[in-house]
């Protein structure tokens, strides 16, 4: 049981927006960077945003991060069927003194 | 480019101590803005963070696995390695390394993967 707190899965069509909850505490998204992870089906994690909400390089903007007291989340916008996979928020906790991911999130494009 | 590649056995009998290595090139494992780290995935699960080692600094391990966990970092080698004792069934995993951002967080680039299977 993470720390960090995931739907397990979300859905929408294509072409339409949906967003991604990453939901913790004090210890380590309300006083910590989040980073979001995508991995498609049998890859290894990518990394989609880090810093609460900097996109690196190669990423496109229809990926978004936005972090709130001690929530983050992850938008998507055009869906593309290209973008089922899972997602993971991830961040340092202070009272553990170490790195948590959330469960993850199947994004399934209808 | 900066590439990592995980080596190591992808069998190990239980009981046994796993040891992994990841190898780095494209870059070097002496920086003080980096650490080097490994991070899990157990079949039809999401990921578990094991733990990290900044190449001259103090380990940070998952509590969870901290008692069997042991992450090291060989600079002549542009190495770092990941030993699990007393290993079971349910450490049967994909074992990822990756480069972690010191006092970011967030992994980048990670190495692709290597499958481990405990069994007899």
């Amino acid at each position: 049981q993470s720390v960090l707190t995931q739907p397990p899965s979300v859905s929408a069509a294509p072409g339409q927006k949906v967003s991604i909850s990453c939901s913790g505490s004090t210890f380590n998204i309300g006083s910590k960077y989040v980073s979001w992870y995508q991995q498609l089906p049998r890859t290894v994690p990518k990394l989609l945003i880090y810093n609460n909400d900097k996109r690196p390089s190669g990423i496109p903007d229809r990926f978004s991060g936005s972090k709130s007291g001690t929530s983050a989340t992850l938008g998507i916008t055009g869906l593309q069927t290209g973008d089922e996979a899972d997602y993971y928020c991830a961040t340092w906790d202070n009272s553990l003194s170490a790195a948590v991911f959330g469960g993850g999130t199947k994004l399934t494009v209808l | 480019q900066l590439q990592l590649q995980e080596s190591g056995p992808g069998l190990v009998k239980p009981s046994e101590t796993l040891s992994l290595t990841c190898t780095v090139s494209g870059d070097s494992v002496v920086t003080t803005i980096y650490y080097w780290g490994w991070t899990r995935q157990r079949p039809g699960t999401g990921l578990e963070w094991i733990g990290g080692l900044m190449f001259s600094g103090r380990p940070y391990y998952n509590p969870s696995l901290q008692s069997r966990v042991t992450i090291s970092v060989d600079t002549s080698k542009n190495q770092f390695s990941l030993s699990l004792r007393s290993m079971t069934a349910a450490d049967t995993a994909i074992y990822y390394c990756q480069r972690g951002r010191m006092g970011e967080d967030w992994f980048d680039p990670w190495g692709q993967g290597t499958l481990v299977t405990v069994s007899s």
